[in-house]
């Protein structure tokens, strides 16, 4: 079955140390997108890529970065420049070509970062 | 800026009633799309339902259904005949070309 893997489920890091976040998908879609929940403040766009070796920021981009060498990978990497790393992070893609603007997002099922 | 706002922070509903959620949008765009999504406490993200701003047909899947006014910039959704799985975190969400921009979101609790 198609879908999108985000690993690993739970991460815990010591402040002041990077760590990256796996999301792969084999559904085929040209864009993907990272996003940040917190309580209270609903999903956050950090990054999105609309094609490989492109990305473009999001709302609340600083303090991290992503890659686009593969269309089926986008992993984000939450350096020790977060001031706030603690949240539940999503990835998701989607289509862009013929109906991809009304095309939903598909989320893989995040990843629960803890930083202390 | 496109922004969602969803003004209820909780919400609760019996088991077999209806319930509205809220939603409004503000956009300069014409041509745009709106959903729904619902996030269990397993925190899957799963799509309830979908608008396309230039339809005046409102939206139904099921239970589910919407009250869009375009001109109010207003999507809210209905649902009809509440079960305990309908308990979740419901977001909105506005479709741009390249992002999904979404609101706070509403908690609905489905009492017995």
């Amino acid at each position: 079955d198609g879908g999108i893997t985000q690993s690993p489920k739970y991460l815990f890091r010591k402040e002041g140390q990077n760590v990256t976040l796996s999301c792969e998908q084999n559904l085929n879609h040209d864009a993907m997108y990272w996003y940040r929940q917190d309580p209270g403040q609903g999903l956050r766009l950090i990054y999105y890529s609309q094609i490989v070796n492109d990305f473009q920021k999001g709302d609340i981009a600083e303090g991290y970065s992503v890659s686009r060498e593969k269309k089926e990978s986008f992993p984000l990497t939450v350096t020790s420049a977060q001031k706030n790393p603690t949240a539940f992070y999503l990835c998701a893609s989607s289509p862009t070509s013929g109906q991809g603007r009304i095309s939903p997002l598909h989320f893989g099922n995040g990843t629960r970062l803890t930083v202390t | 800026a496109q922004t969602v706002t969803q003004s209820q922070p909780e919400m609760s509903v019996q088991e077999a009633e209806t319930v509205t959620l809220s939603c409004t949008y503000d956009t300069s765009e014409s041509d745009y799309y709106l959903f729904w999504y619902k996030q269990p406490p397993s925190r899957q993200m799963i799509l309830v339902i979908r608008q396309e701003a230039y339809k005046q047909q409102n939206a139904t899947e099921n239970r589910f259904s919407v009250n869009f006014q375009k001109a109010a910039k207003s999507f809210s959704l209905k649902i009809s005949d509440s079960q305990l799985g309908d308990a979740a975190m419901y977001f909105c969400a506005y479709r741009t070309f390249y992002k999904l921009i979404f609101g706070t979101g509403t908690r609905l609790q489905v009492f017995p």
